[in-house]
């Protein structure tokens, strides 16, 4: 099953924009984590925050976590290319369940 | 320091045939951790080692199967291969806590793309 879902699917804007994207899940978490992913790669790790944690900022990522909506976003502020990949959330349920991903594409 | 390393990066296998992928964590890592990456199924949980232990398994067949040695390398097996099984396998490794609790960071391998025909 997957906990986490993802919104938008797909994502587009252009150089320097800020991107958006959202996470959802289903029952209650103590950790998400979330990762992105280039094409056909491995994913990397980005950010962990726990479930006492409301927001948590690294570099040009902002996450935040709402658990009373159980649901988190992700903020890249001052969007470039190479923020082109695929971003996933990542929550625990037993196991570690990924959502569907974001594919973000930065235009330049 | 070393990445983790899946070999081979490319596999073609037919129906019915079996297959190894090999995983290599960080050194140091004792942790290794597997995952099927499909368009149409996103990423799934298969299992999770810990010395030589697996700690955890996901909803696959018997099947899938895997093991982890001594010096943390491990490997995954899948057996009697079905065209559903075309995927790219990664394998994640952490310092020693469980992937599960999504409680620490996971460094993931590029990647073995499967693919049977």
């Amino acid at each position: 099953s997957q906990q986490g879902e993802e919104d938008p699917q797909a994502l587009s804007i252009q150089e320097g924009e800020n991107a958006t994207m959202n996470c959802s899940y289903k029952t209650s978490i103590n950790n998400l984590q979330w990762y992105r992913q280039n094409s056909g790669r491995g994913l990397v790790h980005l950010i962990l925050i726990r479930s006492n944690e409301r927001e948590k900022h690294s570099g040009r990522l902002r996450v935040t976590l709402d658990t009373s909506k159980k649901s988190s976003s992700l903020l890249i502020t001052a969007s470039r290319a190479a923020d082109t990949a695929s971003y996933f959330c990542a929550t625990d349920e037993g196991k570690l369940v990924f959502g569907q991903g974001t594919r973000l594409t930065i235009n330049p | 320091k070393a990445g983790v390393t899946q070999t081979p990066r490319y596999l073609i296998k037919t129906r019915g045939q079996q297959v190894t992928l090999s995983c290599s964590p960080i050194s140091g890592h004792r942790s290794v951790s597997w995952y099927q990456q499909t368009p149409g199924q996103g990423l799934q949980f298969l299992f999770e080692y810990f010395s030589e232990t697996q700690r955890n398994k996901g909803n696959f067949p018997g099947r899938f199967s895997g093991r982890q040695f001594s010096n943390s390398r491990s490997e995954m097996n899948v057996s009697t291969l079905e065209l559903g099984d075309s995927a790219l396998y990664l394998c994640a490794s952490s310092l020693g806590g469980f992937a599960s609790l999504a409680n620490e960071k996971l460094f993931f391998g590029s990647g073995t793309q499967l693919s049977v025909l």
